[in-house]
């Protein structure tokens, strides 16, 4: 299968706090994993992402971590902002380097 | 860089007319995807072409959508007797795409509207 789940669907947080997005994935052979960021009337734009040759990615208060064994990879948010809120989306790979997204994650962050 | 240009950004069609959409990939990527977002069904991908071959087209409903990169610079994917179930935001995405797993850069998409 080439499912991706992602959970929560909303996820409401107070500026300051951390958000966390979790997916997981179905094909054994997926190799990359982007996370996407749509805000509203605009396109998805990556903001992070990882390989599987790596287990942890940081970037400008973006954390991934990637669990193979599991078929895990998750997006943390660290000390939130009201421009964090938006959609978020996570992908893996597969044949032929196509993206099977996840339903998405609206990140709602009260000031 | 202009980022990958899609047009129109939207269009209006009604049922039973022909929908042209049209991608112009960032200068340099070989690689053009098709996506297709909606509410509820979120994005899915329609096709891929990697230096104008088509790679995949899986994610094409059989009927009716046809894809095609003609040259280097642009692709267009084509919708006949469009249906209101073809409304959408259709994304188009770039990648380099040298022999490995790049990142994919999008367009601002074209939204479909089909009464």
């Amino acid at each position: 299968g080439e499912q991706v789940e992602q959970l929560p669907s909303i996820l409401r947080v107070q500026e300051g706090s951390s958000a966390s997005i979790n997916c997981t994935y179905e094909n054994s052979a997926s190799n990359y994993f982007p996370w996407y960021k749509q805000e509203p009337g605009e396109n998805p734009k990556l903001i992070i992402d990882i390989r599987s040759n790596m287990e942890r990615k940081q970037t400008q208060g973006l954390i991934v971590l990637l669990d193979k064994k599991a078929k895990r990879f998750s997006l943390h948010i660290t000390d939130t902002q009201p421009g964090d809120s938006a959609m978020y989306f996570c992908a893996g790979n597969s044949a032929g380097n196509k993206l099977t997204f996840g339903i998405g994650t609206r990140v709602l962050v009260r000031p | 860089n202009a980022g990958v240009i899609q047009t129109p950004r939207h269009k209006v069609t009604g049922k039973g007319q022909e929908a042209t959409l049209w991608c112009e990939p960032i200068s340099g990527h070989s690689a053009v995807f098709w996506y297709r977002q909606t509410i509820v069904q979120g994005l899915e991908f329609l096709t891929y072409f990697r230096n104008q071959a088509p790679i995949d087209d899986s994610g094409m409903p059989k009927e009716r959508f046809s894809a095609q990169m003609p040259n280097q610079s642009h692709s267009t994917l084509k919708i006949q007797s469009t249906q209101p179930q073809d409304s959408a935001v259709y994304l188009c995405a770039s990648s380099l795409a040298r022999g490995g797993t790049y990142e994919q850069y999008f367009g601002p998409g074209t939204r479909l509207t089909v009464l």
